[in-house]
């Protein structure tokens, strides 16, 4: 079965700066898919990026980026300029090809302070 | 844009009552989800159905049901509710096969289920 574990329970950065939110997940698959989901105090859930396994180019998308290490099964999110919308609790999740089923972390509650 | 909607923001219960959480998506997507979202355990998937009338349990169905008798909802029923429910509930809708990767889940508001 496979893990995601997010070991960074909490964390802040300061308005403008970077911050990297750590992954790792333990899976015996191949090829497989990876996403970070955003969850603000409205508690919509929102697709922030995502990876494709069999692709070793790093996603990214605007401000986000992601660090795939396919060997160490790491998975981590680089914030750049943050901006108080940032705000919000952060899901690292591991999707296999059949896309049975989304295995979530534990999360990761960021706060941007002005 | 894909809309998952849940019918109630917060909800009340007593231990003991059959409550009905209900989840509409307006996308014509195949596969709906139920999940349940604890702090420190993220989010655990209950149910989850690929086609109308059709449902699998995902890894912590006990108390729970569900029902799917329309493509576009999907009901996650707690046949006699318990304080150990109380929880913060959150509805999916996907495409299928390959799509999934791509597009990921939509995902509704929450039901914030307070048992008492």
């Amino acid at each position: 079965a496979q893990t995601v574990t997010q070991s960074q329970p909490e964390m802040s950065v300061q308005e403008a700066e970077t911050v990297t939110l750590s992954c790792t997940y333990d899976t015996s698959e191949n090829n497989y898919y990876l996403f970070w989901y955003k969850q603000p105090p409205s508690r919509q859930m929102i697709l922030v990026i995502r990876q494709e396994a069999y692709k070793q180019q790093n996603a990214t998308e605007n401000r986000f980026s992601v660090n795939f290490q396919k060997a160490a099964k790491s998975f981590s999110l680089k914030i750049s300029d943050s901006q108080l919308g940032d705000t919000a609790m952060y899901f690292c999740a591991f999707m296999n090809l059949r896309g049975q089923n989304f295995v979530f972390g534990p999360g990761t509650r960021l706060s941007v302070l002005p | 844009d894909v809309k998952v909607t849940q019918s109630s923001r917060y909800l009340v219960k007593r231990t003991g009552e059959k409550v009905f959480l209900e989840c509409v998506q307006d996308m014509d997507h195949e596969n709906m989800f139920w999940y349940r979202q604890d702090p420190g355990l993220g989010l655990r998937l209950i149910y989850f159905s690929y086609d109308v009338k059709m449902k699998e349990k995902g890894d912590i169905p006990e108390g729970y049901s569900v029902s799917r008798e329309k493509k576009e909802r999907f009901s996650l029923i707690l046949e006699s509710a318990s304080t150990n429910q109380t929880s913060m509930y959150l509805c999916a809708s996907s495409l299928e096969g390959a799509q999934i990767g791509i597009y990921g889940y939509t995902f509704g508001s929450g039901t914030r289920l307070t048992v008492v």
